[in-house]
């Protein structure tokens, strides 16, 4: 079975310094790879998207991920973060194929940046 | 487009009511889902929809009913409210035919006493 696992819980850190939000997915088989965001009292939002192709994947607010088939990872990455990005980020893979096709989640990590 | 829309945005009812969640997206989107998000467990999958006429279950769909007579509507039934169904609830639908790139309607937060 596929799973999702987000290494950290929450991650604290100040206004303009990078920040990695570690995503791992176990999978045997091919994989699609997503990144979510949720602001507060809202509901999510699709930050990135890894189908095929380049593994550097860019996404909305100055967000990217490296997908790694080696190390079964899709971290989230950016270089430079603002007070507006503290919400939480969803880590999901698919499981299944056309009409059985699901999304799994990861149990999110709380970014808290801080000035 | 309104995108995905919930009704209601939050209800409180007592253990053993019944009630439906309705959700709603006017973009054609083929593939539907409901999810609950509850502290620290990320969003578990209740059930889900391909088409009209076509429903499954998901990661916990004991407690919850749903059906989808048209592509646009896909309520979500809770038969006899439990405490433990206490949840925020999310629907959310999908143009690409399957799970992929869902957009999520702003929620449902549902508390059961």
């Amino acid at each position: 079975a596929q799973s999702v696992t987000q290494l950290d819980s929450q991650v604290p850190v100040f206004e303009e310094a990078p920040v990695e939000l570690r995503c791992n997915y176990s999978s045997s088989v091919s994989v699609y790879l997503f990144w979510y965001v949720q602001y507060p009292n809202q509901g999510l939002q699709l930050l990135l998207k890894y189908l095929s192709g380049s593994t550097l994947v860019k996404g909305i607010n100055g967000f990217e991920a490296e997908f790694n088939k080696s190390q079964t990872s899709f971290h989230l990455r950016k270089p430079s973060v603002h007070i507006s990005d503290t919400a939480e980020y969803f880590c999901a893979v698919t499981v299944g194929r056309g009409g059985s096709e699901k999304l799994v989640f990861g149990k999110g990590t709380k970014l808290t940046v801080n000035p | 487009n309104a995108g995905v829309t919930q009704t209601p945005k939050f209800q409180v009812l007592k253990t053993g009511q019944s009630m439906t969640l309705q959700c709603a997206q006017d973009m054609n989107h083929e593939y539907m889902s409901w999810y609950r998000q509850d502290p620290g467990m990320g969003l578990r999958l209740i059930h889900y929809s391909v088409g009209a006429g076509i429903t499954d279950q998901g990661e916990v769909p004991n407690g919850y009913n749903v059906s989808r007579s048209t592509t646009e509507d896909f309520p979500l039934r809770l038969l006899s409210a439990a405490p433990s169904q206490t949840s925020v609830y999310f629907c959310a639908s999908s143009y690409s035919g399957g799970a992929r790139e869902q957009y999520f309607g702003p929620g449902t937060r549902l508390t059961v006493t």
